[in-house]
């Protein structure tokens, strides 16, 4: 178990370019959760799966993103045609759905710079 | 919706010292997580302590505890016998119980937590 891990970690890119994240969660893990953190604020939700499944998506998230998971495995975020606003730190956490279990393992984040 | 508060942007203490770290919330919620992360610099964001809503004891972790204060929404860290790795970003999440699943956490603003020698 290496925990969660996050590729690439660090992205720069011309504003109106496409960009695309890959997540890669603990093993066993069922549900796979995508929050974005800018300079100076905590994580904002922005979707989450359990398995290949997309439970939930935040209005935070334009019809510029697109998440994925389709082997209910790893996940890629897409930005199309980023924006300077797009800049953050993009992270990744996952946790298994077992009564009692609460917590979020977190990737160590894919930092955007859109110029 | 639910918000977290962070007043403290910064704080700083001594090594070995005790330093407490504030936290506010609003829900309308009756089960809910509290929960305080850890973010040291340039690493990933890691689990400290976890407080259940219906729980009317305070959660500790070996240095770390908490004071919950449910009427009040309120959730203070305490750290006790302050460290040099205790350096880091500490942000207080909610989350709204979700039956036998993790749900989306709501962050706050953190504090950043400086411990000098």
């Amino acid at each position: 178990d290496t925990g969660v891990s996050q590729d690439p970690r660090h992205k720069i890119t011309k504003r109106g370019q496409n960009v695309t994240f890959r997540c890669d969660p603990i093993s066993e893990h069922n549900r796979l959760y995508w929050y974005r953190q800018t300079l100076g604020q905590g994580p904002e939700f922005l979707t989450y799966f359990q398995n290949e499944a997309q439970l939930e998506k935040s209005r935070l998230l334009s019809d510029r993103f697109s998440a994925e998971r389709p082997k209910g495995s790893f996940s890629t975020l897409e930005i199309q045609r980023t924006e300077q606003g797009d800049s953050a730190m993009y992270l990744c956490a996952s946790s298994l759905v077992l009564a009692g279990v609460y917590e979020q393992y977190f990737g160590p984040g894919t930092r955007l710079t859109v110029t | 919706a639910q918000t977290v508060t962070q007043s403290q942007p910064e704080m700083s203490v001594q090594e070995a010292e005790t330093v407490t770290l504030s936290c506010t919330y609003d829900t309308s919620e009756s089960n809910y997580y509290l929960f305080w992360y850890k973010q040291p610099p340039s690493r990933q964001m890691i689990l400290v302590i976890r407080q259940e809503a219906y729980k009317q004891q305070n959660a500790t972790e070996n240095r770390f505890s908490v004071n919950f204060q449910k009427a009040a929404k309120s959730f203070s860290l305490k750290i006790s016998d302050s460290q040099l790795g205790d350096t880091a970003m500490y942000f207080c999440a909610f989350m709204k119980f979700n039956g036998g699943a993790t749900n989306k956490l709501i962050f706050g603003t953190g504090t950043l937590l400086a411990v000098q020698p």
